[in-house]
């Protein structure tokens, strides 16, 4: 299995309080991924980093914010959470891009419920 | 637009008969296409690629793929399945000129003794 840790792996919280998800890797990959899976939805890319302070945005990434300042670590952080952002987070890492066929390795995830 | 289709929330098999899980895409461009598997409470894991030549592609655990262009398709099939193979599995194809993956809605696939 790669080597990607997400923390915590279980959150509880309330809405308008802010929350950090934390994906580590051990891989050495130039490429992270933020996606969220939520039924009826699939997964849902929200940001992702091709290389350290490097990122961008994905299709749903309002209300969410990334920062990388190593190459093993990809952190998300919802300012202010809502009850939309209840869903399972997955942090996933590449070592190529997928249009040279990368494939993507994926953390067990993270639960997030904001009451 | 582009996308991807499963059309089948939950796919029941017994064990040991033919599987086949189906997906269909909408995009630009030659597609690059993609099986991933979801166990319980783990993230995905990859089971094969479509990127060129033989329509058909060998993944892991037995899956294989078959693509079609013709049909805008790329089903999932095995020829015998295993209670083991029960899980989420989703189907994924690259956005047209960008190197962002956009997945299907999943299907669950039981498969019964």
């Amino acid at each position: 299995d790669a080597g990607i840790t997400q923390s915590p792996r279980h959150k509880v919280t309330e809405t308008g309080t802010p929350v950090t998800l934390r994906c580590h890797q051990t891989e050495n990959h130039r490429y992270m991924y933020w996606y969220r899976q939520d039924p009826g939805h699939g997964l849902r890319l929200i940001h992702y980093s091709y290389g350290v302070k490097d990122t961008d945005k994905g299709e749903v990434s309002d209300g969410y914010s990334v920062s990388r300042s190593k190459t093993e670590d990809f952190l998300l952080t919802l300012e202010s959470a809502t009850s939309s952002q209840t869903s399972v987070y997955f942090c996933a890492i590449s070592e190529r891009l997928v249009v040279d066929t990368g494939e993507l390795f994926f953390g067990e995830g993270s639960r997030l419920t904001v009451l | 637009a582009q996308s991807v289709a499963q059309p089948e929330d939950q796919v029941n098999v017994a064990e040991g008969n033919p599987l086949t899980v189906k997906c269909t895409y909408s995009v630009s461009g030659n597609p690059y296409l993609f099986w991933y598997v979801q166990y319980p409470n783990r993230g995905l894991q990859f089971l094969l690629k479509y990127i060129t030549g033989d329509n058909l592609v060998k993944g892991s655990y037995g899956f294989e793929a078959e693509f079609n262009k013709s049909q805008t398709s790329f089903h999932l099939k095995k020829p015998s399945a295993l209670v083991s193979d029960s899980a989420l599995y989703f189907c994924a194809v690259r956005a047209y000129n960008t190197d962002k993956l956009i997945f299907g809605t999943g299907t669950r696939l039981q498969v019964f003794p």
